[in-house]
């Protein structure tokens, strides 16, 4: 039963447009949110968190928005640049005796076109 | 500036043989954990360990094993390989169990 889900496998955006990554998730245990990023034959690099008492968190071009009641949160990129195509990972973590263990999404496939 | 190193990169099996992969951090981070990815889906969480002397199942645990006998290392054991095994392993390290995990390059594991 996957309880991270991100229904894009893939997104392309041209250069200096936003990129816009979305994620759902079913556990509402869930308390901790992470993006990461991944280039082939690499490991996951992490990028961005929020816990869930904040509704966004920025950090340069990367802003995450989390909207609970929906289950729900959002990764923006602004502006997209080439060195952004990679494979974007959500992940959550959270509830009981979680320990940080990481419940990952599918990945979305990022191009970013000239 | 190593980070997570996941000893070896890359190995091919045949069913039935055992191996052991390697994970060292120099990060002195507490928690470690093993995932593995399968086209098409997220990582899943193998096994894990909270600290030097501990592991705990994780999502997919069945058919491996662990061992953190020494906090900066932490070790899965396929017993007796299958083809179902075969995947990308990855290794990730956190202080803390609300801080982000750091991965290894991983280890792309091949059972024929």
């Amino acid at each position: 039963d996957q309880q991270v889900k991100q229904n894009s496998p893939s997104l392309s955006v041209q250069e200096g447009r936003i990129s816009i990554l979305n994620c759902d998730y079913t556990n509402s245990m869930f308390d901790y949110f992470l993006w990461y990023k991944k280039y082939p034959a690499e490991g996951p690099t992490f990028l961005i968190s929020i816990s869930s008492i904040k509704d966004k968190n920025e950090d340069g071009r990367f802003t995450v928005f989390l909207n609970k009641s929906a289950k729900h949160l959002s990764l923006h990129i602004v502006p997209s640049q080439p060195g952004d195509s990679a494979v974007y990972f959500c992940a959550a973590s959270g509830g009981f005796d979680s320990w940080g263990k990481l419940q990952f999404g599918a990945g979305t496939q990022v191009v970013v076109t000239p | 500036n190593a980070g997570v190193t996941q000893t070896p990169k890359f190995r091919v099996l045949k069913t039935g043989q055992s191996m052991t992969l390697l994970c060292a951090q120099d990060m002195n981070h507490e928690y470690m954990y093993w995932y593995r990815q399968d086209p098409g889906m997220g990582l899943r969480l193998i096994h894990y360990s909270v600290g030097e002397g501990t592991t705990a199942k994780g999502e997919v645990p069945d058919g491996y094993n662990v061992s953190r006998l020494k906090k900066q290392n932490f070790l899965l054991g396929l017993e007796s390989a299958a083809p179902s095994q075969t995947s990308v392993y990855f290794c990730a390290s956190s202080r803390t169990a609300n801080q982000p995990q750091h991965f290894g390059d991983g280890t792309r594991l091949s059972i024929l």
